[in-house]
């Protein structure tokens, strides 16, 4: 499984647009780029997901770089519920027998 | 629709006692996985199951063993618990918008 490559840790201010940076240098052209996030003591939750074209949801944005050596995920404006790890994972198509491979994530705060 | 639910909650055994962790969803999804996630790490996948009858290791499954025993469950076993399995367990399915996990099992192994 391809390796993924995050900050350990960011900080953010309350209401401001949040973007969380990914290297995914290794990616093989069927990898679909994943978002999960971890709120303290709570399993992990989806966020987003994307394969080559940048999107949205109502909980973030997923931008792709042309090359899909990087993504970036944002946050619009974050709130303090937005305080969490955010783990960005590589993973083959559901099909072909893709899995979820955790690496350390970026720990999220935010600062009202 | 429950989700994923996994019982026990919270759990404390003695070295080499052994027990199992129950997971079921109500989603029909066909794959369902088990990770561990220690303090200030991130998870590591124990096994996982693509459908029902069939399991496969994960990164770390020494010293466990699952059963998939329908579509909805799948159970985690732990023969003679260690210190080592001292952990946070997650189980999780997979549907068209990723994995879904439980609310964890905290275990303790003195």
């Amino acid at each position: 499984d391809a390796k993924t490559t995050q900050p350990n840790s960011m900080e953010s201010n309350e209401e401001e647009p949040v973007h969380l940076p990914c290297n995914h240098s290794t990616i093989s052209g069927t990898d679909y780029i994943h978002w999960y996030r971890q709120l303290p003591s709570q399993g992990p939750e989806y966020v987003i997901h994307g394969l080559t074209s940048n999107v949205n949801n109502r909980m973030a944005s997923l931008a792709i770089a042309e090359d899909r050596k990087s993504s970036t995920l944002i946050l619009h404006r974050a709130t303090l519920r937005d305080a969490a790890v955010y783990y960005c994972i590589l993973r083959a198509p559901y099909n072909q027998g893709g899995k979820l491979i955790f690496g350390q994530g970026t720990e999220l705060s935010v600062k009202p | 629709n429950a989700g994923v639910t996994q019982t026990p909650k919270f759990q404390v055994l003695k070295t080499g006692q052994s027990m199992t962790l129950q997971c079921a969803q109500d989603m029909n999804h066909n794959s369902m996985y088990w990770y561990r996630q220690d303090p200030g790490m991130g998870l590591r996948l124990i096994y996982y199951s693509a459908s029902e009858g069939t399991t496969d290791k994960g990164e770390v499954p020494n010293g466990y063993n699952v059963s998939r025993l329908n579509k909805r469950e799948f159970s985690l076993r732990l023969e003679s618990a260690a210190p080592s399995q001292t952990s946070v367990y997650f189980c999780a399915s997979t549907g068209l918008q990723g994995e879904f996990f439980g609310p964890g099992t905290r275990l303790t192994v003195l």
